[in-house]
């Protein structure tokens, strides 16, 4: 199946800084992909689309200044968390349509962010 | 706006033992569900799928589920888990005007002893 690689798979910033996680499209072409957030113990909530090309949509609620999604070409996608706070501590997987239209999303094995 | 509702947080079996997971949404539309799964430190990954036709649908290693309509639930089974099954298993709807955007239930924890 498809391949979806996220890095870092484990950040630990300081409160104020910005983390950017990326997320690649490894033997396929995304023109979208999906940015969930994970709490413990909780669904995937998904963030945003993001959009080769074009600007990211944001889900009801998530701060689009807060979270700069950026889809540089059409295998990478990137999520930056900018201004970080302890609250922004989370679980952040990245997902994308495959190659073929089967109606399936491929994951990444998810970021772990904690901001002290 | 649809919402997907998983009923076991955490299940614990016995191998051998047979397993019923339970998925209900709410959506009033035409819409494909799936079950992921994860295993313990891995991605995410699809089990099973439905889009249209027969309302059993058969996925990896064993699995099944149900569609029923009339009760808005798509729960999944397995006649006899192994150890090997332990993972947390998501249960996902798209509404088939969304585009490709899933609405994920709370997960379901499954853990197999021995």
């Amino acid at each position: 199946g498809a391949v979806v690689s996220q890095h870092p798979s484990r950040v630990i910033c300081k409160s104020g800084t910005s983390v950017k996680i990326e997320c690649r499209s490894l033997d396929f072409q995304a023109t979208t992909m999906f940015w969930y957030r994970q709490f413990p113990k909780q669904s995937l909530m998904l963030m945003a689309t993001s959009n080769e090309g074009s600007k990211a949509t944001y889900e009801q609620g998530v701060e689009k200044d807060k979270f700069l999604i950026n889809h540089a070409s059409l295998t990478l996608s990137t999520l930056t968390v900018t201004s970080a706070h302890p609250e922004d501590s989370s679980f952040y997987i990245c997902s994308a349509p495959g190659h073929r239209d089967t109606g399936e999303l491929f994951f990444g094995e998810g970021s772990r962010l904690t901001v002290l | 706006a649809q919402s997907v509702s998983q009923h076991n947080h955490h299940v614990i079996l016995s191998e051998a033992a047979s397993l019923e997971l339970g998925c209900n949404y709410s959506y009033g539309g035409t819409v494909n569900l799936f079950w992921y799964v994860q295993y313990p430190g891995q991605h995410l990954q699809l089990l099973l799928k439905y889009f249209s036709g027969d309302p059993l649908v058969k996925g990896i290693k064993g699995f099944e589920a149900e569609f029923i309509k009339s009760k808005f639930s798509f729960n999944l089974r397995k006649p006899s888990v192994q150890w090997s099954d332990t993972a947390e298993y998501f249960c996902a709807v798209k509404n088939t005007g969304g585009g490709n955007k899933l609405t994920f239930g709370t997960g379901t924890q499954l853990k197999v002893e021995l």
